[in-house]
């Protein structure tokens, strides 16, 4: 049961033009969620979050969206650089803490 | 600050065999989680530990087992290895793991090859 669904595996965009990476979760009861960003050979690090009380967070290049009656989350990079490419896990935390739920991962491709 | 330790960084066992691996979380923080990677499944949650006491478990079998010592370093073990184990093995950690607006610091992982 997947409870936080990334279906694009992979996205390729320009340098300098607009990255959208979509997530869809299906338990109301989470209340938090993440952006994680991560490069070969590397782990996962924080990129940028949003309480479910917002619907909107922008933290320089980068803004996420919630739509909680769809059930959906975005990350919005723009511009996109060659910097960005690399794997994005969506992840979400139930209301009562403990355990993060992560996505499959977006694979981000920004050619120069 | 020194981050999230994780050893070794690559492994290479065959089946039947068993394999620690380990992790040693920021100083201060004490819970500790543990993910695996494989591709197209993304990071899946093994289970987390705080103060030596294992608090949440994700759907995997007995054969994945862990323990957290009182310094808060923790080790995964896997008995019986089979094929498909093979994976990135993640290592988490955050202060206190209970709020749901905290975040996870995660190591670089631990490369499981099992042939």
């Amino acid at each position: 049961d997947q409870q936080v669904k990334q279906n694009s595996p992979s996205l390729s965009v320009q340098e300098g033009r607009i990255s959208i990476l979509n997530c869809d979760y299906t338990n109301s009861m989470f209340d938090y969620f993440l952006w994680y960003k991560k490069y070969p050979a590397e782990g996962p690090t924080f990129l940028i979050s949003i309480s479910s009380i917002k619907d909107k967070n922008e933290d320089g290049r980068f803004t996420v969206f919630l739509n909680k009656s769809a059930k959906h989350l975005s990350l919005h990079i723009v511009p996109s650089q060659p910097g960005d490419s690399a794997v994005y896990f969506c992840a979400a935390s139930p209301n009562q803490g403990g355990k993060l739920i992560f996505g499959q991962g977006t694979e981000l491709s920004v050619k120069p | 600050k020194a981050g999230v330790t994780q050893t070794p960084r690559y492994l290479i066992k065959t089946r039947g065999q068993q394999v620690t691996l380990s992790c040693s979380p920021i100083s201060g923080h004490r819970s500790v989680s543990w993910y695996q990677q494989t591709p197209g499944q993304g990071l899946q949650f093994l289970f987390e530990y705080f103060s030596e006491t294992q608090r949440n478990k994700g759907n995997f079998p007995g054969r994945f087992s862990g323990r957290q010592f009182s310094n808060s370093r923790s080790e995964m073990n896997v008995s019986t290895l089979e094929l498909g184990d093979s994976a990135l093995y993640l290592c988490a950690s955050s202060l206190a793991g209970t709020g749901s607006n905290e975040k996870l610091f995660f190591g670089s992982g631990t490369q499981l090859s099992v042939l």
